[in-house]
């Protein structure tokens, strides 16, 4: 059974920072884009960042480029996300979920990001 | 950027058909992926490539793609329907995966 478990999700102040992690199983990770989208509160899905298999290629959305970096750890079976200068509107709930082509095949429950002073 | 546009809403009795449709500037030059989120859940893939299901979606659940209207047809709506649904694309010029707004979908 496929698996994806966030963490690292919270309360953080405007300018700061925090780092998302999504364990996986059930799956031979390294053979998966993995990507990071997000949902703010009662608004839709936003995607967020994309990595390839082997981590050649990375892809942002213009809303986080330049303050987000997404990076991958095959050898453990793990997603990052680390998120600087944080803003209000960075607030939603973050999914990571894999991708064996253009789609999303899975998706994790997802942890709480909350931008606020 | 690309943009895809949903109707908000759409109501159906149990029973009888649902159509979902994601408006795109020539859409049907692209593959159409939906997703049905249920409340407090995550997303689920429901439907990919326009039309192929993931194994364990019923076969109520279909999609068609041409022009610039994709749809998501679900015939024989449950009260398990009930969900928002939202269709996705890779945007190929610049590298951007792309949803709609969503649509939720009231079972009367």
């Amino acid at each position: 059974e496929v698996q994806l478990v966030e963490s690292g999700g919270g309360l953080v102040q405007p300018g700061g920072s925090l780092r998302l992690s999504c364990a996986a199983s059930g799956f031979t990770f390294s053979n998966y884009g993995m990507n990071w989208v997000r949902q703010a509160p009662g608004k839709g899905l936003e995607w967020v960042s994309h990595i390839t298999t082997s981590s050649s290629a990375i892809y942002y959305a213009d809303s986080v480029r330049g303050r987000f970096t997404i990076s991958r750890d095959n050898a453990n079976n793990s997603l990052y996300l680390q998120m600087n200068s944080l803003r209000d509107e960075d607030t939603a709930i973050y999914y990571c979920a894999s991708s064996s082509w253009y789609y999303f095949d899975d998706w994790g429950q997802g942890t709480l990001v909350t931008v606020s002073s | 950027s690309y943009v895809l546009t949903q109707t908000p809403s759409v109501s159906v009795a149990p029973g009888q058909t649902a159509r979902v449709a994601c408006g795109g500037n020539n859409i049907g030059g692209k593959s159409v992926h939906w997703y049905q989120q249920k409340p407090g859940q995550a997303p689920v893939l429901v439907v990919y490539d326009d039309s192929d299901r993931p194994s364990g979606i019923p076969e109520r659940f279909s999609g068609s793609n041409s022009g610039n209207t994709a749809t998501l047809t679900i015939i024989r709506v449950e009260a398990g329907d009930e969900a928002d649904y939202y269709c996705q694309v890779w945007e190929s010029s610049s590298d951007q995966w792309v949803f709609g707004g969503g649509t939720k979908l009231t079972v009367l």
